[in-house]
């Protein structure tokens, strides 16, 4: 399964709402897809999984949301702290895949 | 505290092998299916394998399979990966991950703790 994000890089004023986009090249079985945000020099964390179920501790402005094979992560409000890389993953079948990466920079 | 730490890494020559380690603490290790992955410079995020709690289930990513071995050793809370046959393309940061299943209904998993990574060199 190919998992295709968009946009490449997201340039967004603190405050503002962010929407990434994943693209699944087939079916992930009953959602079965993450998101994690990966910022520099630092491990992957995962935020979302089930494609809308935020992983514990993860603040409420992270949404998932999905409509076939399309997945979508929303940032309802950027902090200059979500600043990052985010990857989609699905763990349908193996092998499991992510997606290219999403880079969200806060003006 | 929860805590995985990779161990391992350096600079190989093409052709060489690698057997990375990862010492896990503050949980039990048994519990959990555990991945690694991997991340080449500048590139994004590879899954390369996943092993079950007793290591009898096993799972590789394609363009790896037949050079890797993943491994682990519930007595010394430890996960391994050998690699083979090393190639320039096998150079990235690889990193070990617990895998979590959120419910036992739906088969939801997550990568939800991750150590700070090993970084792998393959060059002459």
């Amino acid at each position: 399964i190919v998992l295709t994000q968009s946009p490449g890089t997201l340039s967004l004023s603190p405050g503002e709402r962010a929407t990434l986009s994943c693209r699944a090249s087939q079916s992930v079985g009953s959602n079965y897809l993450a998101w994690y945000q990966q910022k520099p020099g630092q491990a992957p964390r995962v935020l979302i999984y089930g494609a809308s179920t935020r992983a514990t501790g993860i603040p409420d402005r992270f949404s998932g949301s999905a409509s076939g094979t399309d997945f979508y992560l929303t940032i309802s409000r950027l902090e200059p702290e979500d600043s990052a890389v985010y990857y989609c993953q699905h763990y349908a079948n193996s092998p499991w895949t992510f997606g290219q990466g999403t880079k969200v920079e806060i003006k | 505290e929860v805590q995985l730490v990779e161990s391992g890494g350096g600079l190989v020559q093409p052709g060489g092998s690698l057997r990375l380690s990862c010492a896990a603490s503050g949980f039990t290790f048994s519990d959990y299916w555990m991945a690694w992955v991997r991340q080449a410079p500048g590139q994004g995020l590879e899954w390369v394998a996943n092993i079950n709690q007793d290591g009898g289930e096993k799972y590789f990513v394609d363009s790896v399979e037949g050079r890797l071995t993943i491994s682990r050793d519930n007595a010394k809370n430890s996960l391994y990966l050998q690699i083979s046959s090393l190639r320039a393309e096998d150079t990235a940061v690889y990193y070990c991950a617990r895998v979590v299943r959120y419910s036992s209904g739906r088969a939801d998993y997550g990568m939800d703790v991750w150590g700070p990574g090993t970084t792998v060199t393959v060059s002459s």
